[in-house]
């Protein structure tokens, strides 16, 4: 079946520690999208990529980094620098002209 | 780029229809109106889009003002599964080379029995 993945679900790290959350998609579509979401809060676009070594910083993209080496691939590293990371992370893809969104089931990060 | 404003809650009677509006008034003539809904710790679910047209599909009804500037998501019968946090946006960029996907707060729509 087609669709967007990510893992693991559930993540802990220590303070201080990088992590690398997981997206893939063999959806075949261009455009892929990191957002974040605290409790009661709406999604917030961290980074986004329409094609592959290629992407652009969202709304809150300061201690996060993302890479695109490939189509299907668009991971997500939370490094030491973002102040407040525990948060549920979505993942989500796009063929580019006007086309839904879809969604992975997230990955809830906790630091601890 | 375009903006959405929701109200940040809503209640609805199991079994009526739940009418949540949602203003866009700085759309572009090319830009559609998207809904999406998320249940608590899900990712959120694809429902309805239009340009400017009203549009039905088995989940919702979409109606969009004349003018554009605003849209209303019409779930006709509302179920206590359809308690969810209801995003609408508008796509940004069409026809360039850059498309995001831009959420503002939501609607927590919550369904009573």
């Amino acid at each position: 079946d087609g669709g967007i993945t990510q893992s693991p679900k559930y993540l802990f790290r220590k303070e201080g520690q990088n992590v690398t959350l997981s997206c893939e998609q063999n959806l075949n579509h261009d455009a892929m999208y990191w957002y974040r979401q605290d409790p009661g809060q709406g999604l917030r676009l961290i980074y986004y990529s329409q094609i592959v070594n290629d992407f652009q910083k969202g709304d809150i993209a300061e201690g996060y980094s993302v890479s695109r080496e490939k189509k299907e691939s668009f991971p997500l590293t939370v490094t030491s620098a973002q102040k407040n990371p525990t948060a549920f992370y979505l993942c989500a893809s796009s063929i580019r002209m006007n086309t839904e969104a879809f969604f992975g089931q997230g990955t809830r990060l906790t630091v601890v | 780029d375009a903006k959405t404003t929701q109200p940040t809650s809503m209640d609805c009677a199991e079994g009526r229809a739940a009418n949540l509006p949602c203003n866009h008034s700085t759309i572009s003539g090319n830009e559609y109106v998207y809904w999406y809904r998320q249940i608590h710790s899900q990712g959120p679910q694809y429902i309805i889009h239009g340009l400017k047209n009203n549009e039905t599909n088995e989940m919702a009804s979409l109606i969009i003002t004349e003018d554009r500037k605003s849209s209303t998501l019409i779930l006709p019968h509302a179920t206590l599964r359809d308690t969810a946090v209801y995003y609408c946006i508008v796509r940004v960029g069409p026809g360039t080379s850059y498309d995001k996907v831009i959420f503002g707060p939501g609607t927590s729509l919550s369904v009573i029995p």
